[in-house]
């Protein structure tokens, strides 16, 4: 799987979009970008994932940019519950072993 | 909605014991996941299954551990002989299919080995 760089935190005010970066230069035409968050001491809690478009849910929105070497998580209002960890993962889908590889992940406070 | 269920959430042992976690993943999922996390480090995968059988394994995943499918609901992981360093959180995970089917996690169990 391909690595991926994040920053190791950032913060953003309690109302207002939090929009987390993630690069993957090396990633492969086959690999989806995928978005964990962890809260606390919490299992691994799924947001979303996209392979070229850019994708949205009741969540977040996923934008990946055309040369698909970065992208960008948003949250468009966030509260003092979206503080936690977020992994930014890209990952093949191959069947049974298509695990997630966890990098350190970008740790963001939302302030009130 | 569905979830994945662990016990305990909580286990002390004493070293060189026997530890058995116990998860239950979604019903309808057919590949379940151990993972790890050492306090204050990165979540580690340990092991895969699927059609009852480990598909793929870490390095940290030896031969102290085992994971088992015993009845078709629960999924576990044993650890033989305890030690020191394998006090973390231990979490199991499903996915319902292959291609891109995320994975669930249970809240974890808190191993403490002392």
């Amino acid at each position: 799987d391909a690595k991926t760089t994040q920053p190791t935190s950032m913060d953003c005010a309690e109302g207002r979009a939090a929009n987390l970066p993630c690069n993957h230069s090396t990633i492969s035409g086959n690999e989806y970008v995928y978005w964990y968050r962890q809260i606390h001491s919490q299992g691994p809690q799924y947001i979303i994932h996209g392979l070229k478009n850019n994708e949205t849910n009741e969540m977040a929105s996923l934008i990946i940019t055309e040369d698909r070497k970065s992208s960008t998580l948003i949250l468009p209002h966030a509260t003092l519950r979206d503080t936690a960890v977020y992994y930014c993962i890209v990952r093949v889908e191959t069947g049974a072993n298509s695990k997630l590889t966890f990098g350190k992940g970008i740790t963001l406070s939302v302030r009130p | 909605e569905p979830e994945v269920t662990q016990t305990p959430s909580h286990q002390v042992t004493q070293m060189g014991q026997e530890v058995i976690l116990r998860c239950v993943p979604i019903s309808n999922h057919l590949y379940f996941y151990w993972y790890r996390q050492i306090l204050g480090q990165k979540v580690e995968f340990l092991v895969s299954f699927y059609n009852n059988e480990i598909s793929e394994k870490s390095e940290i995943f030896d031969d102290q551990f085992s994971v088992e499918r015993p009845d078709g609901s629960n999924f576990t992981l044993k650890i033989r002989s305890t030690k020191l360093e394998d006090s973390a959180m231990y979490f199991c995970a499903s996915r319902r299919e292959e291609g891109t089917g995320e994975l669930f996690f249970g809240e974890g169990s808190r191993l403490t080995v002392l």
